[in-house]
């Protein structure tokens, strides 16, 4: 059974630091998403993983993958009070059935 | 960029009635959509996966009997919460795949239920 823990569950910054945060999946898998949740709303695809190595990035978020350590991680450059949120990480056990971590809360202070 | 709807966005029933949610992709067919239940301040579960015109497939611990899943076309999936019951209280999420780039799933807005 595929099993997905992302780390810190909770996660305090000031504007202008830069942090990440990790997911790890404990089976292989080739497929690895990122969304984003903003309170009382649905999920906001951030990034598509879908092989090892890959890096992607979109403004102050990047994300990369490593299929060997079967880790991947989010990192966040020069916070902005825009970006907080709650971040999930997802994984694809088969057939396109995802199964998610427990999500990031991210609080940017000014 | 590919859209799924759903509706309600938001709904209240008495407990013991029978609701429905809708879920359509308007801009695309939806080969498979999944419904996900989300409680307050937890992750996503995945309760069920249709494919259209074939029986969906339910995660361990969902009755079935509960929640019955239609997907009668591909820009279509139904959830029907049967005998609601406070505890059935839930963000209810869709999303959908499509046959173009498969591996990118479409969320719906959610459909926020409260069972009184």
């Amino acid at each position: 059974e595929l099993k997905v823990e992302q780390n810190p569950l909770f996660l305090s910054m000031q504007e202008g630091k830069n942090y990440t945060i990790y997911c790890n999946y404990s089976t292989t898998s080739d497929r690895l998403y990122w969304y984003r949740q903003d309170p009382g709303k649905s999920l906001e695809s951030l990034f598509v993983l879908l092989s090892n190595g890959a890096v992607k990035q979109e403004g102050r978020l990047m994300a990369s993958l490593d299929t060997k350590a079967r880790l991947s991680t989010l990192h966040i450059t020069a916070a902005v009070h825009d970006l907080s949120a709650t971040y999930f990480c997802a994984v694809d056990e088969y057939g396109n059935k995802l199964v998610f971590g427990a999500g990031t809360i991210l609080r940017v202070k000014s | 960029g590919a859209v799924v709807s759903q509706h309600p966005s938001r709904v209240i029933c008495k407990s013991g009635t029978s609701v429905k949610i809708e879920c359509r992709s308007l801009d695309f067919q939806a080969t498979t959509m999944f419904w996900y239940r989300q409680f307050p301040k937890q992750s996503l579960m995945l309760m069920a996966t249709s494919n259209e015109g074939s029986k969906a497939t339910y995660e361990q611990g969902v009755e079935k009997d509960k929640f019955l899943i239609n997907h009668a076309s591909l820009t279509l999936s139904t959830l029907t919460v049967t005998s609601a019951h406070p505890e059935d209280s839930s963000f209810y999420i869709c999303s959908a795949t499509g046959t173009g780039n498969s591996y990118e799933q479409y969320f719906g807005p959610g459909t926020r239920l409260t069972v009184t």
